[in-house]
């Protein structure tokens, strides 16, 4: 999988939109853009994903750059119960015949204050 | 839906003993998946199943670390000698197929003394 980069930590306040953001510059034409997040205590979850096209799900928002090479995962409007760490993935359906495991980078810390 | 179920949630060993964790996936779910997460890191992929039989077990420590998918349902992955180097989460996830959304469960603490 190809890599990504995140910045280690972000911090918001409550109830305000949070943009947290990828850079994938090596990116090829069949990846996917995966975002999963990793509550305290818990495994992770599965927040959105996407390949061209801007994408909108009841948990978050995923922009992608028009060259492919960034994308920002937007939280409309962040709650404490946001507070995780978010990992943004690249995984290509077509490659390792049927092997995809997820590689994981060590994402953004997100905090939120009250 | 109940979610992807492991036991124990927690594991104090010492060096050299042996241990074993337990997986049950989701209902239905033919892809199940063995991390290894460490302490400020990121979750590792140790081993992949399809039904029963593996997918990737490429970074898996063949020397100690074997798991094993009997009937394509419920999994175990076992440790054996355990090293300080092992205190970890091991996080089981399972899918309805590759590339699909997976999901975790709440993993066992591993703390090797």
């Amino acid at each position: 999988d190809a890599k990504t980069t995140q910045p280690n930590s972000m911090e918001s306040n409550e109830e305000e939109p949070v943009h947290l953001p990828c850079n994938h510059s090596t990116i090829s034409g069949t990846d996917y853009i995966h975002w999963y997040r990793q509550l305290p205590s818990q495994g992770p979850e599965y927040v959105i994903h996407g390949l061209t096209s801007n994408v909108n799900n009841r948990m978050a928002s995923l922009a992608i750059a028009e060259d492919r090479k960034s994308s920002t995962l937007i939280l409309h409007r962040a709650t404490l119960r946001d507070a995780a760490v978010y990992y943004c993935i690249l995984r290509d359906p077509n490659s390792g015949g049927g092997a995809d495991g997820l590689t994981f980078g060590k994402g953004t810390h997100l905090i939120i204050q009250p | 839906e109940a979610g992807v179920a492991q036991s124990p949630r927690y594991k104090i060993i010492e060096k050299r003993q042996s241990v074993a964790f337990w997986c049950n996936p989701i209902s239905g779910h033919a892809t199940l998946y063995w991390y290894q997460q460490i302490l400020g890191q990121g979750p590792k992929l140790l081993i992949q199943f399809q039904n029963n039989g593996v997918v990737d077990d490429s970074q898996l420590p063949k020397d100690r670390f074997s798991a094993e998918r009997l009937k394509g349902v419920d999994s175990t992955l076992k440790i054996q000698p355990a090293k300080l180097e092992d205190s970890a989460v091991y996080l089981c996830a399972s899918s309805l197929g590759p590339y699909n959304e997976q999901f975790f469960g709440p993993g066992t603490r591993l703390t090797v003394l």
